[in-house]
């Protein structure tokens, strides 16, 4: 693929059920990050995979939010019993050779939340 | 903790005017990234700096990290209305984390 695709683009979801995003990351790269972006704000970092490493999950904000990640291919990112802060667009990146050599990120379209 | 500050939130100018971000991390950088975001888009990679006192051109665009390298500038000379946008700036600190600044929007009036 030419980039790094994200599905659904949107979701609209009720308090208190349970959303997957996925995010197809360009073929290759070895590193995944997902990041959030609320209304008007900056991104704030989720979740780095990297090739066979343990992710880093420092950035998730509760244990509602987890993410896999099958090799170094595709990668779901799951909230659990949403909440209304939870509505944001929720963004994917992938780059080449990950975040030890400060490699160029490369965003998908993204995933529009909204919680009701 | 790791912070990385970026100013200011918005600025309007008028086309032809010159716009400046800055960017401020509270502990030294192994690097910095420049991204931008069109409204309604995602970010779009720009540029990386690596060296102190680096500086770099694109067109219009001129890029700076600091001698002690904690921070950066990204200067838009004569802006146009295809400058619209929110800039973001990315550092890489020295536990190999990014932090992404809160971005400066930009819009220009034709």
């Amino acid at each position: 693929g030419a980039g790094v695709s994200q599905s659904p683009s949107n979701k609209v979801t009720e308090k208190g059920k349970d959303v997957e995003l996925r995010c197809d990351p360009i073929s290759g790269h070895t590193a995944l990050y997902w990041y959030r972006q609320r209304l008007g704000q900056g991104l704030e970092f989720l979740i780095y995979f990297q090739g066979n490493s343990a992710p880093d999950k420092s950035g998730l904000p509760s244990d509602r939010f987890s993410a896999e990640r099958t090799g170094e291919s595709v990668s779901t990112l799951t909230i659990q019993r949403t909440q209304q802060e939870d509505s944001a667009v929720y963004l994917c990146a992938s780059s080449l050779a990950g975040v030890g050599v400060g490699d160029t990120q490369y965003f998908g379209p993204g995933t529009r939340l909204t919680v009701l | 903790g790791q912070q990385v500050m970026q100013i200011p939130q918005y600025q309007h100018v008028q086309e032809g005017e010159d716009f400046t971000t800055y960017c401020n991390s509270s502990t030294t950088l192994s690097n910095i990234q420049w991204y931008k975001q069109r409204p309604g888009g995602h970010p779009v990679f720009l540029i990386q700096l690596v060296k102190s006192g680096e500086v770099k051109k694109q067109k219009r665009l001129t890029f700076q990290f600091g001698e002690a390298k904690k921070n950066s500038s990204l200067h838009i000379t004569a802006t146009q209305t295809t400058d619209v946008g929110t800039y973001f700036c990315a550092g890489l600190d020295n536990f190999n984390k990014f932090y992404f600044g809160s971005g400066t929007k930009l819009n220009v009036k034709p």
